[in-house]
């Protein structure tokens, strides 16, 4: 079944850009059968919500990271790579990945409820 | 920036039907399907309830999903110490661009 594995560095400096990439193994990023997304939960708190992208290359992002943040992805390597520039001690998170199964409800696509899911990676700003 | 109000905590004891609470607004729930996930201690989220009262394969029907208006509930029948986690209620908020809210998280005991 489709797995998801978030890398990238523990540890980022203030005002740096903290990047990671989720890999998908089991199934294609290229499906058009689903959006992929970005969540983070700093430690004790509840979850938030980032952004996603879907395989068109259209993006939808969270306002609260306003101009900060940029979701893509690679096909040719079947991941999908959150960047967060200008990050504070605020941004020291759980990072996870997942995925969302693109439904059309009345006509409008949306998301279907995130059912895969990464095992998270911590990062640290400091 | 949570805009789904859930209760901080709920308990009971095994057997015991459990019941969590989701309150948003009609740009939220009021207009759009209602998700739920379940947190064990240290993992990653589980995605519970699907459009609003589906379960996904595997997932017990202990667990139940409704909505009525701008609220939700999440119900978790025959309560097993293996429920003990933390709940968190989810939906699609119309008010600006496509924006994902989730609510505050409720940590369920089982005493």
């Amino acid at each position: 079944q489709v797995q998801l594995q978030e890398s990238g560095p523990g540890l980022v400096k203030p005002s740096q850009t903290l990047s990671l990439t989720c890999s998908v193994s089991g199934g294609s990023i290229s499906s058009r059968s689903y959006y992929w997304n970005w969540i983070r939960q700093p430690a004790g708190k509840g979850l938030e919500w980032i952004g996603r992208i879907y395989i068109s290359g259209s993006t939808n992002y969270n306002p609260s990271f306003k101009s900060r943040v940029t979701i893509s992805l690679d096909t040719s390597k079947n991941l999908f790579s959150l960047k967060l520039s200008s990050v504070t001690a605020a941004d020291t998170a759980v990072y996870y990945c997942a995925r969302d199964p693109r439904i059309t409800i009345f006509g409008v696509y949306s998301g279907d409820g995130m059912d895969v899911w990464g095992q998270g990676t911590t990062v640290t700003v400091s | 920036q949570s805009v789904l109000t859930q209760p901080p905590s709920a308990s009971g004891t095994p057997g015991q039907r459990v019941t969590i609470s989701c309150s948003g607004s009609s740009s939220n729930i009021g207009s759009n399907y209602v998700y739920w996930y379940q947190q064990l201690p240290g993992t990653a989220p589980k995605l519970l309830i699907y459009r609003s009262n589906q379960r996904p394969s595997g997932v017990p029907d202990r667990f139940s999903g409704s909505k009525s208006g701008t609220s939700a509930s999440l119900a978790i029948s025959g309560l097993r110490s293996e429920d003990e986690a933390d709940y968190y209620c989810a939906a699609w908020d119309d008010s600006l661009s496509a924006l994902y809210v989730f609510g505050t998280g409720t940590k369920v005991t089982v005493l």
